[in-house]
């Protein structure tokens, strides 16, 4: 069972508007969370991540937002570039940290 | 550093064929990842290896996968006999211990067709 969750498949943007992604998670165990960028034909490259001891990470023009109680997290990107066109991956890890549970994944379109 | 290095980067079989994914781990990285991406489950982990010793293969779908890692520097997953509904994107990831800041390093990806 997916313990982790995005259910949007896909999105578009326009660019330069903000876009949002989101994930839930069931495991309330769940204490890191991470999210991953993939580009086609290349692997996924880390892109930020939050500790479940705060509620909102920023880097940039990327913002990743936690909500413990709804076990919801999303990803911010403002303002959102072509370049940002990709699959986006949610990630979850317990306090033991050895393994990454992955969501299915949001392509994200940004249209010129 | 290059990277987590895999081989090949595709490849195409025939149903019952054996299959070897190679994959070669960030220098001093202590743990190495073997994932399946399909588009109903998105990323999967198959199995780990920490210091070369495999801590977890509860991923792994059935009896005809196996993966090895005989050194540091150096992994493998086979599938025998292959079948069509073995056909992904599998990647290798490394990273360099347990601390849970430390992001995985992924591979470019072997992407496998089975006829």
């Amino acid at each position: 069972d997916q313990q982790v969750k995005q259910n949007s498949p896909s999105l578009s943007v326009q660019e330069g508007r903000i876009s949002i992604l989101n994930c839930d998670y069931t495991n309330s165990m769940f204490d890191y969370f991470l999210w991953y960028k993939k580009y086609p034909a290349e692997g996924p490259t880390f892109l930020i991540s939050i500790s479940s001891i705060k509620d909102k990470n920023e880097d940039g023009r990327f913002t990743v937002f936690l909500n413990k109680s709804a076990k919801h997290l999303s990803l911010h990107i403002v303002p959102s570039q072509p370049g940002d066109s990709a699959v986006y991956f949610c990630a979850a890890t317990d306090p033991a940290g050895n393994q990454f549970y992955f969501g299915t994944g949001t392509s994200l379109t940004v249209i010129p | 550093d290059a990277g987590v290095i895999q081989s090949p980067r595709h490849e195409v079989t025939e149903m019952g064929q054996e299959v070897t994914l190679r994959c070669k781990p960030i220098s001093g990285h202590d743990y190495l990842f073997w994932y399946r991406q399909t588009m109903m489950r998105g990323l999967e982990l198959l199995i780990y290896f920490n210091n070369n010793v495999p801590i977890d293969d509860s991923g792994m779908p059935e009896d005809r996968f196996s993966a090895k890692m005989p050194n540091a520097s150096f992994s493998t997953l086979k599938i025998q006999p292959s079948e069509p509904r073995d056909s992904a994107v599998y990647f290798c990831a490394s990273s360099p211990d347990r601390d849970r800041g430390n992001e995985q390093f992924f591979g470019p990806g072997t992407r496998l067709t089975v006829l």
